[in-house]
């Protein structure tokens, strides 16, 4: 069974550009939630998609959105780039959401943003 | 909100030693509790899983312990090998979402 996929796996922008990153769940998997992961802060959540609705969002800014296609392959978005935005992404999949649902990970996409 | 805490942040062992890992969380209101490993520049590995409603967890040297109403986990690692160095996150679901630790990174020493 193939795992979380992640593309791309790295990408280079520059301030105030946009970016969308792609993320397709493990097969049969139709809860797709986003992190992100710098030195600093750690992992903090993104938001989760659920059945093609967003169920949950963390604290960021609006510069940050996302969606879910009815195959469950989830994307993420941000606009206006900054330079604290440089983190690696990580998508993680789960057969149902909400709490029991053991979260399985992609390799992540690195952003780096000059 | 929740905080979950990993100490030491980093540990340096020989080969073939035990050692455990600790996580702990200031909210005992979560789901399940969940260990990763995570290589340099990499994306997670899901190690264990633990149900709110159980003590503890084995896959082949991992022994993972929860015990909520203190707010704690451990990790025990038995017969420790250099392919065991990584980083260490424990995460804990609770609110709808994970929240993690900021991790321990593990050495082990040929």
């Amino acid at each position: 069974k193939a795992g979380v996929t992640q593309t791309p796996r790295y990408l280079i922008k520059t301030r105030g550009q946009q970016v969308t990153l792609s993320c397709s769940p493990i097969s049969g998997h139709r809860s797709v939630s986003w992190y992100q992961q710098t030195p600093g802060q750690g992992l903090q959540f993104l938001f989760e998609y659920f059945s093609e609705t967003q169920r949950n969002k963390g604290n960021f800014p609006g510069r940050f959105s996302g969606r879910q296609f009815s195959n469950s392959r989830s994307e993420m978005n941000v606009s206006t780039l900054e330079l604290g935005d440089s983190a690696l992404y990580l998508c993680a999949s789960s057969l149902g959401s909400g709490g029991g649902n053991e979260q399985f990970f992609g390799p992540g996409t690195r952003l780096t943003v000059l | 909100k929740q905080e979950v805490t990993q100490i030491p942040a980093a540990l340096s062992v020989p080969e073939g030693e035990n050692l455990v890992l600790n996580c702990s969380f200031t909210d005992s209101a979560i789901y399940n509790l969940q260990w990763f490993r995570q290589d340099p520049g990499k994306g997670l590995t899901s190690l264990l899983l633990i149900q709110s409603s159980q003590r503890e967890q084995t896959s082949g040297r991992l022994n993972a312990s929860l015990d909520k109403s203190s707010g704690r986990s451990t990790l025990y690692i038995a017969a420790s090998q250099p392919g065991d160095s990584a980083t260490y996150l424990c995460a804990v679901f609770g609110n709808e979402k994970l929240t993690f630790g900021t991790g321990t990174r593990l050495t082990i020493i040929p």
